[in-house]
Parts: structure tokens; sequence; C-alpha cells
């Protein structure tokens, strides 16, 4: 199975910081990488798809970007409603397999 | 718009099965594959397993293979897990979730998820 790991596992930010996210897989995916958010006591939401298409409806300050084995998910100014938990998932082969998470909370 | 809505959670005893469903609605069930992913308590996302439109192509992930079994019927637009043989490590809430497009590993829709308790 392919591993995903994700950094940092946990971060404080204030809202309007510019908070990156990354994401390392154990060998290529090449493009294949998904990313969501998810806020407590809900399902997540895919953000990202195909490491760097945005999901419609997700607002313009969420953008992802990589390949291979390196990817990163960047919010470009932090809203109140952003902290949440985020999620990285390949699905390049079978099964596929998540990141750890990220919770983005308040400084 | 989509809608997936789980049902069937609840208590059971370690050993002991369970059947969940997954109504669909807002998009041609026939013709998509769906999934089940679950979230244990406080842990992060488990993809689970997946069905094609059809059915006949199925997916299992290793740490439920032989003891859960996904089936659907297109005719009520309905997915089904049936889950034997629980153990507590299987206490999760489970999403049913549906493809953006017809990459099955894109999961665009998600349910608002059923809790499963296994616990004596």
């Amino acid at each position: 199975d392919i591993q995903m790991t994700q950094s940092p596992s946990s971060l404080s930010a204030s809202v309007g910081d510019r908070v990156t996210i990354t994401c390392r897989a154990s060998q290529s995916i090449t493009n294949y990488l998904n990313w969501f958010q998810q806020k407590p006591g809900k399902a997540p939401e895919l953000l990202i798809y195909a490491a760097s298409s945005l999901q419609s409806g997700v607002p313009s300050r969420f953008s992802g970007s990589g390949s291979g084995t390196d990817f990163t998910l960047t919010i470009s100014s932090l809203q109140p409603e952003d902290f949440a938990t985020y999620y990285c998932q390949q699905g390049y082969s079978t099964p596929p397999t998540f990141g750890g998470g990220t919770k983005v909370d308040i400084k | 718009e989509v809608q997936l809505l789980e049902s069937g959670g609840g208590l059971v005893q370690p050993g002991g099965s369970l059947r969940l469903s997954c109504a669909a609605s807002g998009f041609s069930f026939s013709n998509s594959a769906v999934s089940w992913v679950r979230q244990a308590p406080g842990k992060g996302l488990e993809w689970v397993s997946s069905i094609s439109g059809s059915g006949g192509s199925i997916y299992y992930a290793d740490s439920v293979k032989g003891r859960f079994t996904i089936s659907r019927d297109n005719s009520k637009n309905t997915l089904y897990l049936q889950m034997n043989s629980l153990s507590a490590e299987d206490t999760a809430v489970y999403y049913c979730a549906k493809p953006l497009s017809s990459d099955w590993y894109v999961a665009g829709y998600w349910g608002q998820g059923t809790l499963v308790t296994v616990s004596s």
C-alpha cells in the first residue's frame, strides 16, 4: 500500500495568515492526489482533486500543487470557517489511502 | 442535487453482525461506482470498500476482507454493507461516498455518516 505522510499534524494560525500543508507519498502517484476538509461532526468535503483542480464551490484562496511524491495545500488567507482538519488522499492505486490529517486551529 | 443517506448503524456486540444502507438520489445510481469510507473516533479516514455501477467490480480493504460484503440494489438506488464478525476495531462512523466523475477514488459527494459501535 502507498503510505501518505502529512506535515505538520497540527498548526495554530491567525485569520489572514497564509497556511501551507504538505503531503508526501511513499512512491510516485503522478497527480492522483486529493485534498479534503473536515469539520467536527461533519463528513469530509472535497477541496482539490488531481493535485491542483479546485472543486466547484470551493473558495479560490485554496490551492494545490505538486506531482510525483510531494504535494502542497495552500490557504492564501485563512478565514474563520477554515479552521478544520485537512486530509490528503492518493487515488493512484488500490487501496486508496489517506494521510493522517492536519488540524488547523486558532492561534 | 446528489444526496446520500446512510442508516443501520448502532451498538453491536463483538462477533455480531450489522447491515448498513445508503439511499442515493439526485444522480444516475446504476451508472456510478459508490464506496464506503470509515473513521474511528478521533482518528483518520480509511477506505473500506467500493463497487462499480453494475456491481461487477468490487474492492475491499484488507482489514475487512472476508468479513464485510458490499452490494447494491440499483432498482432501489441503495448501497449496502453487510458487516460480520465485528470487533472493537470496527467501531467507526461509516460514510457512503460517490465519485466526482468516473474516477472511483475522487470522493466528491459524502453522506452524513452512521455510527457503528462494537462493544459488550
